[in-house]
């Protein structure tokens, strides 16, 4: 049971540059969760969807898309990179929404934007 | 917009000692109070979490106290082990989104416990 995996592990970006960072959960859970990890400033919700073709805003979604065609896979677009978008990005899911349900992250994502 | 803030920033312990980490939220619309254990190069994993009805909940050396009044819940860790070395995150499921999942992080306590 693999749980949640992301990929890549590790990504150099130049300015203008866009890519997709991947995200498969194999528990078959209906929620999913994109958030990014700042330095000192803990963990920011980027996008969620809460089933296959429902997808909805976080905090911090400015500079990306998400798309939710199966339940398995949740990837994440940055168009038109910027260093403002260096990070650390965890992809999480859970079976449902109830207080007390476990949210499973992935091992991250190290972008660098330059 | 709905905060809540960690403290300290960094913690060093000896091995054996009580580790306190407290966290603090501005408004009263949350539902649920997760913490989370992140070790480096890996995505936080839940620790232990607590309900806002609760004052206080253990689980074997990691115990949670919920202060409603005082807007204030904190993790104590006992007989802290280098095991426990890690960054430690509070959270909270802000009220109406019991229905998405979503959480509030702190900012993280970076946790070091000396042999």
């Amino acid at each position: 049971n693999a749980g949640v995996t992301q990929t890549p592990k590790f990504r150099i970006l130049k300015i203008g540059q866009s890519m997709t960072l991947q995200c498969t959960q194999d528990m078959n859970h209906n929620y999913m969760y994109w958030y990014r990890q700042d330095p000192g400033m803990g963990l920011k919700l980027i996008y969620y969807s809460v089933g296959a073709g429902i997808t909805d805003k976080g905090e911090v979604p400015n500079g990306y898309n998400v798309s939710r065609s199966t339940t398995e896979d949740f990837p994440l677009r940055l168009e038109l990179a910027a260093p403002s978008q260096t990070s650390v990005y965890f992809c999480a899911s859970s079976y449902s929404a109830d207080r007390g349900n476990t949210i499973y992250f992935g091992e991250g994502s190290w972008l660098t934007v330059v | 917009q709905q905060q809540v803030k960690q403290s300290p920033q960094s913690l060093i312990v000896q091995k054996g000692g009580i580790s306190i980490i407290n966290c603090a939220y501005e408004n009263t619309a949350f539902d649920y109070f997760p913490w989370y254990q992140q070790f480096p190069g890996k995505g936080p994993a839940l620790l232990i979490a607590i309900r806002p009805d609760v004052s206080e909940k253990k689980e074997g050396r990691f115990t949670i106290s919920f202060n409603k009044s005082a807007k204030q819940f904190s993790l104590h860790i006992m007989d802290s082990q280098p095991g426990d070395s890690a960054t430690y995150f509070c959270a909270a499921i802000p009220h109406g989104s019991s229905n998405t999942g979503k959480l509030i992080f702190g900012q993280g306590t970076t946790l070091q416990v000396k042999p």
